[in-house]
């Protein structure tokens, strides 16, 4: 079946611009998740949601950062005024459920590389 | 602070050979364990999860837990040169209402044919 997918793939974008990444998660998935990987670290937690509702925002770097969830499917997240400093690789995953257990399997998207110049 | 640590690598290993990685978590709490494996410039994929002591098997790949030593670990057996990527472990953490799979930093695996 489909995976995750994601978009754009890639996105350049002037300092202080406004951006919107979108994710699309496994049909049947309730829970999506976002990451951010910046060149050469290690996979940074932003958010997740469980429906429709975000229960853990505590990964959102800065109030720049948003994101939100409707009809329990597709999710966007946007960055207000970019920064260099957001310049990574956004990823987007899900799950069946949020739980411990086979159900938490995350599957991840290809990824949205955001460049800030 | 919920933490998982990993050995940065690089591990490099001869092809055909046995590829040991190895991965510890801080909260004694954890139920549920897995190795992705990322190539460069690509997303992690999920190749193993495991939620109870001891081992599990699939293909070529073995995970181990050992929740008293707070210790995971991925066995490759017979490596390949496309078995060369860098390999993340993730311990899911939840408590007051929140889950949130956290990642260590990853090893590097080369295999050499």
């Amino acid at each position: 079946g489909a995976g995750v997918s994601q978009s754009p793939s890639n996105k350049v974008t002037e300092k202080g611009k406004d951006v919107e990444l979108r994710c699309d998660p496994i049909s049947g998935h309730t829970a999506l998740y976002w990451y951010r990987q910046s060149l050469g670290q290690g996979l940074e937690f932003l958010i997740y949601f469980q429906g429709n509702s975000a229960p853990d925002k505590s990964g959102l770097p800065s109030d720049r950062f948003s994101a939100e969830r409707t009809g329990g499917s597709v999710s966007t997240l946007t960055i207000q005024r970019t920064q260099q400093e957001d310049s990574a690789v956004y990823l987007c995953a899900s799950s069946l459920a949020v739980a411990q257990g086979p159900y938490s399997e995350q599957y991840f998207g290809p990824g949205t590389r955001l460049t800030v110049t | 602070q919920k933490e998982v640590e990993q050995n940065s690598g690089p591990l490099s290993v001869p092809e055909g050979a046995i590829a040991s990685l190895n991965c510890t978590y801080s909260d004694r709490g954890s139920q549920s364990f897995f190795w992705y494996r990322q190539y460069s410039g690509k997303s992690p994929e999920l190749i193993m999860s495991i939620y109870s002591n001891g081992d599990k098997e699939d293909g070529r790949f073995t995970a181990q837990l050992n929740k008293a030593s707070q210790y995971v670990s991925l066995l490759i057996r017979d490596s390949q040169p496309s078995d060369s990527a860098t390999y993340l472990c993730a311990v899911l953490y939840s408590g007051a209402g929140s889950y949130q799979l956290t990642f260590g930093k990853g090893t590097k695996l080369s295999v050499i044919p």
